[in-house]
């Protein structure tokens, strides 16, 4: 069955903290993998990654794919409170079908 | 155009009742998803239509669970005689051929007491 593991589920740090959030996966037809950020209400994507080893830059943000190895991490730099949010990695499938997500990792940033 | 649009944001409803949830993808987008969110999950697969067609269901729909895409335009979701275990988010979501990712609505939450 095809499945997402994120971790760690959770994480408290302080503002100006590095870290780093992971996302191993087992899907069938593998065609990409996203990294979305939900705050109060939807997820709002970040990064979409279809290579290995091609880091996706967006500011204090980057992540990476190892297709390999079958995982992305999603690293955060000098970290602030608005970062403080869920992370949801996902991995969608060839086809156009369904998008299978992670549980997420909830990261709360302290002032 | 403001992106995917749903109704209501929320819904409270007597276990029994029937719900009925609206969502009104980006115009340009052909391929509209359902998902399901409860607290502290990730969303889970409900169905997917390309224009028109239903093209997948997941196990999760049970038989109380029925999608339309009538003119390959807006869908609605319809959850009948409803349960307590159907309390969740629903999250509608859209995106178009050749791109990847999904633009998301703001979701419905409903309550079921």
């Amino acid at each position: 069955e095809d499945k997402v593991v994120q971790s760690p589920l959770s994480l408290v740090v302080h503002e100006g903290d590095t870290v780093t959030l992971n996302c191993s996966y087992e899907v069938t037809n593998f065609r990409s993998l996203l990294w979305y950020k939900q705050e109060k209400k939807a997820p709002t994507f970040l990064f979409m990654l279809t290579s290995s080893g091609i880091e996706k830059k967006s500011g204090r943000l980057s992540s990476i794919l190892d297709k390999k190895e079958l995982f992305s991490i999603l690293n955060i730099t000098a970290t602030q409170t608005g970062d403080s949010a869920v992370y949801l990695c996902a991995v969608e499938r060839g086809g156009g079908f369904k998008t299978i997500f992670g549980a997420g990792t909830r990261l709360f940033v302290k002032a | 155009d403001t992106g995917v649009s749903q109704n209501p944001r929320h819904k409270i409803t007597k276990r029994g009742q029937n719900v009925t949830f609206r969502c009104d993808p980006i115009s340009e987008h052909n391929r509209l998803y359902w998902y399901r969110q409860t607290l502290g999950q990730g969303p889970e697969f409900l169905t997917y239509f390309q224009n028109e067609a239903q093209l997948e269901k997941s196990r999760l729909l049970s038989d109380r669970f029925s999608a339309e895409r009538p003119k390959g335009s807006f869908s609605t979701l319809e959850i009948q005689r409803t349960e307590q275990g159907d309390s969740a988010m629903y999250l509608c979501a859209s995106s178009s051929d050749g791109h990847y990712g999904y633009t998301f609505g703001s979701g419905t939450r409903l309550t079921v007491v």
